[in-house]
């Protein structure tokens, strides 16, 4: 099984719709991003969370919302979907525990959302 | 703001070397390299914590000039699976310590 895990994979919706996308993890880790994916433009951080009761903002947060319910889920919400929000989504997570060896950030597979 | 990759797309014939750097305009913690092939998740080769600090992996080593605010990415002799598009990941102290901002990617193609 994937550490990382997004669901879903690809999703259609229309514009004005409200959309979840769902990460959960397996690693332990407490820190968790969400990143959006755009071609040229690499990869935009959207929001983060540190821990539980740590959500914060990252650059291009407008029209998104999370969720933290617990240290192993994160999810990401677009209130009212337009076509500019098209891209393809990544979750991560990193381990910032005292000691632990620095294996950078593990991505989720991603999901792919067109927005019609 | 987003550090700054270069070259943007490089070509290469297995065996060949290639450089690519990532600059920043502001102070850095640390650097992380990844890789991304087509459709898929990027995967983490690096990270740098030590202005001068180069680390190798086989045959894919960087390096960190935290004066500067660059870190550079060697791959050599290059294998069809180096292809993919590669990507610095910037962590600067204070308020953006525990978050990377990336670089646009620069695309590297190996060919037989």
């Amino acid at each position: 099984d994937a550490d990382v895990t997004q669901t879903p994979r690809n999703r259609i919706t229309k514009t004005g719709k409200r959309i979840m996308l769902e990460c959960s993890q397996t690693k332990g880790h407490d820190r968790m991003y969400w990143y959006r994916q755009d071609p040229g433009l690499g990869l935009r951080l959207i929001y983060y969370s540190f821990d539980v009761k740590d959500i914060n903002k990252g650059e291009i947060s407008d029209g998104y919302s999370v969720s933290r319910q617990a240290q192993a889920k994160f999810s990401l919400s677009l209130e009212s979907a337009i076509p500019n929000q098209t891209a393809l989504y990544f979750c991560a997570t990193s381990d910032n525990r005292q000691g632990a060896p620095n294996y950078g950030y593990t991505f989720g597979s991603g999901t792919r959302l067109t927005v019609v | 703001q987003q550090p700054v990759q270069s070259p943007q797309a490089v070509i290469l014939r297995e065996g060949e070397d290639a450089v690519i750097n990532c600059s920043s305009s502001k102070a850095l913690y640390s650097v992380h390299w990844y890789r991304q092939k087509h459709g898929e998740a990027p995967i983490f080769l690096m990270i740098l914590l030590k202005g001068g600090e180069q680390k190798g992996h086989d045959k894919i080593s960087a390096s960190f000039n935290e004066k500067k605010q660059q870190s550079s990415l060697y791959l050599t002799a290059s294998q069809l699976s180096y292809s993919g598009t590669y990507f610095c990941g910037t962590e600067g102290p204070g308020t953006s310590y525990g978050k990377l901002t990336f670089g646009q990617g620069t695309i590297l193609t190996v060919h037989p």
